[in-house]
């Protein structure tokens, strides 16, 4: 099974700034990662995929990217409905996802 | 725009069975190219991919649950089921339906997803 480790565990940060996510996997994933947000009670949303491709309808202040083993997600510059969880997620080798990163203010 | 929707009972007994069904609304389950996944995630904690049914009927399954799990369909019904064998307490989770497969073609790539059920494992 591949392992995917995300860093931080939480993110503190102000509204207007950047925020930078890692994703590490165990071994080499080529691109295929993804990356999604979940709100609080909420199901999981797709933001970019592909390592570097942003899914439908999201916006350009998400940026991916990275490949192999080594991953970024950065947000330009935080909106309020920006805080929420991140998760990365390999599928090169069925799926797997991290453990997440919180982002709050 | 489709919308997937999960019902199954909230409580099942230790070394019972849990079944669920999701109910698939505007578009087919046996349209070409699409996906039909079962997620789950432990409280307060990440994802699990259980497994996912193709648009033609073949089932993939994570190799952890695999011995444990059964995906089906019914194209008549719009609606797949998941039903998983022997739980206990480690399988308390909101478990979600979800569709993959517009993106690229990748199963994994969720575009639409139900808005979880939780089940507890409890005597």
């Amino acid at each position: 099974e591949i392992v995917m480790t995300q860093s931080p565990a939480t993110l503190s940060v102000s509204p207007g700034e950047r925020a930078t996510l890692s994703c590490r996997a165990s071994q080499s994933v080529s691109s295929n990662l993804a990356w999604l947000q979940q709100k609080p009670g909420q199901a999981p949303r797709l933001l970019i995929y592909g390592a570097s491709t942003r899914a439908t309808g999201i916006p350009a202040r998400f940026s991916g990217s990275g490949s192999g083993t080594e991953f970024t997600l950065t947000i330009s510059s935080l909106q309020s409905e920006d805080f929420a969880v991140y998760y990365c997620q390999q599928y090169s080798h069925w799926q797997t996802f991290g453990q997440g990163t919180k982002v709050e203010i | 725009q489709v919308q997937l929707q999960e019902s199954g009972p909230g409580l099942v007994k230790p070394s019972q069975t849990l079944s669920l069904t999701c109910t698939v609304s505007g578009g087919s389950i046996s349209s070409g190219g699409y996906y039909w996944s079962w997620i789950r995630q432990h409280p307060g904690k990440g994802l699990e991919w259980i497994g996912y049914i193709s648009y033609s009927g073949n089932t993939y399954y994570n190799p952890s649950l695999k011995s444990r799990v059964t995906i089906s369909a019914d194209t008549s019904k719009n609606q797949f089921s998941l039903k998983l064998s022997s739980v206990s307490a480690a399988d308390t989770a909101v478990y979600y339906c979800a569709r993959g497969g517009a993106y690229s073609g990748y199963a994994s790539l969720i575009d639409y997803w139900g808005q979880g059920t939780l089940v507890s494992v409890s005597s």
